[in-house]
């Protein structure tokens, strides 16, 4: 299985933007790169998700590199809310056991105040 | 849409007893699954089930867990007998299909302690 390396934690100030990387260099072709994250004793939250283009929505954006062996996702004024470890998943189109969300260590994102 | 709905949202109970977990899916999505996190082994798919059909089980620990998806908008998840160590949060999510074209929308869990 394609697998996905994040840094262990990252700090920012509230209300600055926030780039979080993901380096995916086995992403297979047909792969989609998703993030998701999770707040303290909260379930986790889906943020974003893209093929090849970069991606927009209410809550972030997702860069995708050209050769899309490395990701970035934006959070462009980081909140104390925001402060959650944020993963990043490969998922293939097709349906299979493998194929389901499995988290590994993800960023933790600290926000100051 | 108010999103996915577990209930209870915590659960005490002793070792031995029947314990029942409660999802409601969002409507409208075809795909339901059911999660376990704890510290040690992070999250953890134990069932899905796509068109209220199981589809993959392979997660499920043991013979003590059995799930049900008796129709489209509510499933089960049961634990007989309980034991200690399946003490954890348990959630559940869903999603239009099964696939990496869709994202899963995931409920606020149920925490389960085992005594």
């Amino acid at each position: 299985d394609a697998k996905t390396t994040q840094p262990n934690s990252m700090e920012s100030n509230e209300e600055e933007p926030v780039h979080l990387p993901c380096n995916h260099s086995t992403i297979s072709g047909t792969d989609y790169i998703h993030w998701y994250r999770q707040l303290p004793s909260q379930g986790p939250e889906y943020v974003i998700h893209g093929l090849t283009s970069n991606v927009n929505n209410r809550m972030a954006s997702l860069a995708i590199a050209e050769d899309r062996k490395s990701s970035t996702l934006i959070l462009h004024r980081a909140t104390l809310r925001d402060a959650a470890v944020y993963y990043c998943i490969l998922r293939a189109p097709e349906v299979s056991a493998g194929n389901m969300l499995t988290f590994g260590g993800g960023t933790r994102l600290m926000v100051k105040p | 849409d108010a999103g996915v709905i577990q209930s209870p949202r915590h659960e005490v109970t002793e070792m031995g007893q029947e314990v029942t977990l409660r999802c409601k899916p969002i409507s409208g999505h075809n795909s339901l699954f059911w999660y376990r996190q704890t510290m040690m082994r992070g999250l953890e798919l134990l069932i899905y089930f796509n068109n209220n059909v199981p589809i993959d089980d392979s997660g499920m620990p043991e013979d003590r867990f059995s799930a049900k998806m008796p129709n489209a908008s509510f499933s089960t998840l049961k634990i007989q007998p309980s034991e200690p160590r399946d003490s954890a949060v348990y959630f559940c999510a869903s999603s239009l299909a099964p696939t990496g074209l869709y994202e899963q929308y995931f409920g606020p869990g149920t925490r389960l302690t085992v005594t």
